[in-house]
């Protein structure tokens, strides 16, 4: 079946750290990746996607990379800020089981000054 | 601006009264969803439509009725609203194909007492 997991927060950082949230993935056919981040009190925005193995999404310093060698997906920016402060999940789209979408459960940043 | 738009922000209630969330997006897309996001269970998926007329069941249907006469609505029915749905609810469309990733609503949190 497919799945996401990504890792468990809280994740507590001092402005200019780097960044990385894990997220692997579980899929049986060839799916599409995303990041999705949700500040407090809005709802989900996309922020980078990869739709084939290899692929680099990349939005606002933050990147990720397609890996399917590793099942993996892991974002990472290389200098954090405050207003990078938010609850961050890992996604992915698949055809092969009714073009269902899948999330894994969150990633709570706090970026402190 | 394209975007998907949610109604009400904010609504508590009480139990067994009957209640409606609409749901309008203005992309023309043919894919909607409903979620309900809790702490600790992530996003749940409550029902989803693949095109006019066409509903499906998602995770946690119980308890939630949906309808979807035209393709930009897809308004949540509670007909009797009870205490365990309280929660922040998403609605979030899509092109045909979830490989692009969805747009998300800015979120309705219920409050059922």
């Amino acid at each position: 079946g497919n799945s996401v997991t990504q890792m468990e927060g809280p994740v507590t950082l001092s402005e200019e750290a780097f960044l990385t949230i894990n997220c692997t993935y579980t899929a049986t056919g060839y799916p599409s990746l995303f990041w999705y981040v949700q500040y407090p009190g809005e709802g989900l925005q996309l922020l980078l996607k990869a739709t084939k193995a290899d692929d680099k999404g990349s939005n606002k310093g933050f990147e990720a990379t397609y890996r399917k060698e590793t099942t993996s997906f892991h974002l990472e920016k290389g200098s954090v800020q405050v207003s990078d402060s938010a609850v961050y999940f890992c996604a992915l789209s698949a055809w092969d089981t009714g073009n269902q979408f899948y999330f894994g459960t969150g990633t709570s940043l706090t970026v402190i000054p | 601006e394209a975007q998907v738009t949610q109604n009400p922000r904010y609504l508590i209630t009480v139990t067994g009264k009957k209640l409606t969330v609409t749901c309008s997006q203005n992309m023309n897309h043919e894919y909607m969803s409903w979620y309900r996001q809790d702490p600790g269970l992530g996003l749940r998926q409550i029902y989803y439509s693949m095109n006019v007329e066409v509903t499906d069941k998602g995770d946690v249907p119980e308890g939630y009725k949906v309808s979807r006469k035209e393709k930009r609505n897809f308004p949540l029915i509670l007909e009797s609203p009870s205490p365990n749905q309280t929660s922040l609810y998403f609605c979030a469309s899509s092109s045909g194909t979830l490989h692009y990733g969805y747009t998300f609503g800015s979120g309705t949190r219920l409050t059922v007492v």
